[in-house]
């Protein structure tokens, strides 16, 4: 079955860019269709919704964070990434990369995520 | 930005049913899907599209959505359950979306 693992630097510095990729085994990223997600979870605190992106390369941001934010895809790698630059304390979080199964309903769009990685933990610190 | 309301925990004795709702302007006109979390793990897909259930997702485990209000309902509810419950849907507004409720801390007493 396919399978998610976020990898990246565990420590980045303020104002400075983090970033992560996600590598997809068990299956082709560009098989089927699926958007490719990214979410955050600071510790103690709930998930948040940072993007997604599908192997056509069209992505939807959080608007809270389009600004900074970045995700890319590499289907020769089988991996999609994260950029989120000038990043700060409040950035310090678990990081999760998922796929997401999208569709139509008799009047509404559904979007869901059914595979994640493990997480992988950002702290941002000088 | 749409926003989903999640009460912070609910609490519920071993064999009973426990019902986490979460609350959203007009929700039934959404799809909404359910993720637990334990503590130290990813969250994991537990219901999906107000009451679809992923392979593997025991029987207990349902949803319901209608109005402003949709509800995970957990039957006969055992130690192993205790978890964190989110919510989330598609917020096809203005804003193309992901969204998330704050989470629901379900205690199994």
């Amino acid at each position: 079955q396919v399978q998610l693992q976020e990898s990246g630097p565990g420590l980045v510095k303020p104002s400075q860019t983090l970033s992560l990729t996600c590598t997809v085994s068990g299956g082709s990223i560009s098989s089927g269709s699926y958007y490719w997600s990214w979410i955050r979870q600071p510790a103690g605190k709930g998930l948040e919704w940072i993007g997604r992106i599908y192997t056509s390369g069209s992505t939807n941001y959080n608007p809270s964070l389009k600004s900074r934010v970045t995700i890319s895809v590499d289907t020769s790698k089988n991996q999609f990434s994260l950029k989120l630059s000038s990043v700060t304390a409040a950035d310090t979080a678990v990081y999760y990369c998922a796929r997401g199964s999208s569709g139509w309903g008799a009047y509404y769009y559904y979007y869901y995520m059914d595979v994640w990685g493990k997480g992988t933990t950002v702290t941002v610190s000088s | 930005s749409y926003v989903l309301t999640q009460p912070p925990s609910v609490s519920v004795a071993p064999g009973q049913t426990a019902r986490i709702t979460c609350g959203g302007n007009n929700i039934g006109s959404k799809s909404v899907h359910w993720y637990q979390q334990k503590p130290g793990q990813a969250p994991v897909l537990v219901v999906y599209d107000d009451s679809d259930r992923p392979s593997g997702i025991p029987e207990r485990f349902s949803g319901s959505n209608s109005g402003n209000t949709a509800t995970l309902t957990i039957s006969r509810v055992e130690a192993g359950d205790e978890a964190d419950y989110y919510c989330q849907v598609w917020d096809s507004s203005s804003d193309h979306q992901g969204v998330f409720g704050g989470g629901t801390k379900l205690t199994v007493l």
